[in-house]
């Protein structure tokens, strides 16, 4: 079956303390991406790639870090997180960004919650 | 980058129309209009995508005017199942680098 999936479902932490985010798809796509959903402020991006090792920023990169070293990984990173980081994350990917008919597939989501 | 506006919330019955209209004045001429639907606790999910004028698939239809500058997702004789938020999305003419979605619209139908 042709999904995203990220990993975990949910996580609590605590300030500062390291965590990654999975995130692996399984159709070929060459482009991924991060967002967040907070409550009122709808889905934002915070990171993008559109193809191995090609990695850009979105609107709030801030206190995040990603790598694409394979093209059906794109963990995202919390060096060091802090409570204004609690939110839903969704990863994404395409096939042909840019192309008519190629929308954007996303994952479950992961529930995040920094203490 | 194109910014959206929609409406925060509808409300309808079951078997009505619904239509969301999506304000986009800065679109660019690359950019296609995209629609998609999200359950709670669930990542979005692709309805429909268009250019210009209409276009219909099995379950909705959208329509485009010649400016661009808006766009309304069409839900026919909805039930309590497309009870959801409903985000449009302009860009990716010329790769999906920054996608800004708006706020999203809730659509509640009741019985």
């Amino acid at each position: 079956e042709a999904q995203v999936t990220q990993n975990p479902r949910y996580l609590i932490t605590v300030t500062g303390k390291k965590l990654t985010v999975t995130c692996s798809q399984n159709m070929n796509h060459e482009y991924m991406s991060w967002y967040r959903q907070d409550p009122g402020l709808g889905l934002r991006q915070i990171y993008y790639s559109m193809n191995v090792e090609v990695t850009d920023k979105g609107d709030v990169p801030e206190g995040y870090k990603v790598s694409r070293k394979e093209k059906r990984n794109f963990p995202l990173i919390l060096e060091s997180p802090s409570p204004n980081q609690t939110s839903l994350y969704f990863c994404a990917s395409s096939l042909l960004p840019g192309q008519y008919n190629s929308p954007l597939h996303f994952g479950n989501g992961t529930r995040l919650t920094v203490t | 980058l194109a910014k959206t506006t929609q409406p925060i919330s509808m409300d309808s019955y079951e078997g009505q129309e619904v239509n969301i209209t999506c304000s986009h004045n800065n679109i660019a001429t690359n950019d296609y209009i995209t629609w998609y639907q999200q359950f709670p606790s669930q990542g979005p999910r692709f309805i429909i995508q268009g250019y210009k004028t209409k276009v219909t698939n099995e379950v909705a239809s959208l329509f485009i005017p010649a400016d661009r500058k808006s766009s309304t997702l069409s839900l026919p004789r909805v039930s309590l199942s497309d009870t959801a938020v409903y985000y449009c999305l302009v860009g990716g003419g010329t790769g999906f680098q920054k996608l800004v979605f708006g706020t999203g619209t809730r659509l509640l139908v009741s019985p």
